[in-house]
């Protein structure tokens, strides 16, 4: 089966750095897509990785290993509107998204 | 430039009725996908339309039925609800031309369905 594996909450402090780590067992693999979802709103795209290595936006960054089904999102500078749902979603052999249940990620002040 | 727009935001149902829920993509985009999303969970993908065509569909029952139209707007009806079937239900749009696997889907607001 496909499988998608997030940690179900962390915590962090305002104005740190924290790491969410996602590892996933798909049928294929055709990109990893990271998204943040504010509590009763809509996902937001945050990042695409295809190819093993970093990709960095602004204070947002994300890394992905193939060979070891594992990619992390590493936040910079948190603040408090950082606190939101973090998912991790597998495009698959057939260009279908696979999700994982999503990280709940608590900024304090 | 809008993007993606669901309609209605909140729909209130009984056990045994039938719902239809819009979905309208972002401009320029061609393929819907559709997500039901429990409290606490990840989305679960539905289906997805292209070119008027059902073309996956995840682990949901016949009763979950869509339609895309020759403007690429989606329907998903449901039909004979359950009390579990209470969730938000997302839609996203996409581009599924050339070089279109790296181009992520859009989400609309979505539709949160409450089964009495």
């Amino acid at each position: 089966g496909q499988n998608i594996d997030q940690p179900t909450e962390m915590t962090a402090t305002e104005g740190a750095i924290v790491q969410i780590n996602c590892t996933y067992q798909t049928s294929g693999f055709n990109g990893l897509f990271w998204y943040q979802q504010h509590a009763g709103e809509a996902p937001t795209f945050l990042s695409y990785n295809v190819l093993d290595g970093l990709e960095e936006k602004g204070r947002f960054s994300s890394f992905l290993s193939r060979s070891k089904g594992y990619s992390y999102l590493l936040l910079k500078e948190l603040q408090m509107t950082d606190s939101a749902s973090y998912l991790c979603a597998v495009m698959d052999s057939n260009y279908q998204l696979i999700w994982g249940a999503g990280t709940k990620l608590i900024i304090k002040p | 430039d809008a993007g993606v727009t669901q309609s209605p935001t909140h729909l209130i149902k009984t056990r045994g009725q039938q719902v239809t829920l819009r979905c309208s993509p972002k401009s320029g985009h061609d393929t819907v996908s559709w997500y039901q999303q429990a409290l606490g969970q990840g989305p679960q993908f539905i289906f997805q339309y292209y070119e008027e065509e059902e073309r996956q569909r995840g682990n949901f029952p016949d009763r979950f039925s869509g339609h895309q139209f020759p403007n690429y707007s989606s329907e998903l009806n449901v039909n004979a609800l359950l009390l579990g079937d209470s969730a938000l239900y997302l839609c996203a749009s996409s581009f599924s031309g050339q070089g279109a696997s790296n181009q992520p889907q859009h989400f609309g607001d979505g539709t949160r369905l409450s089964i009495l």
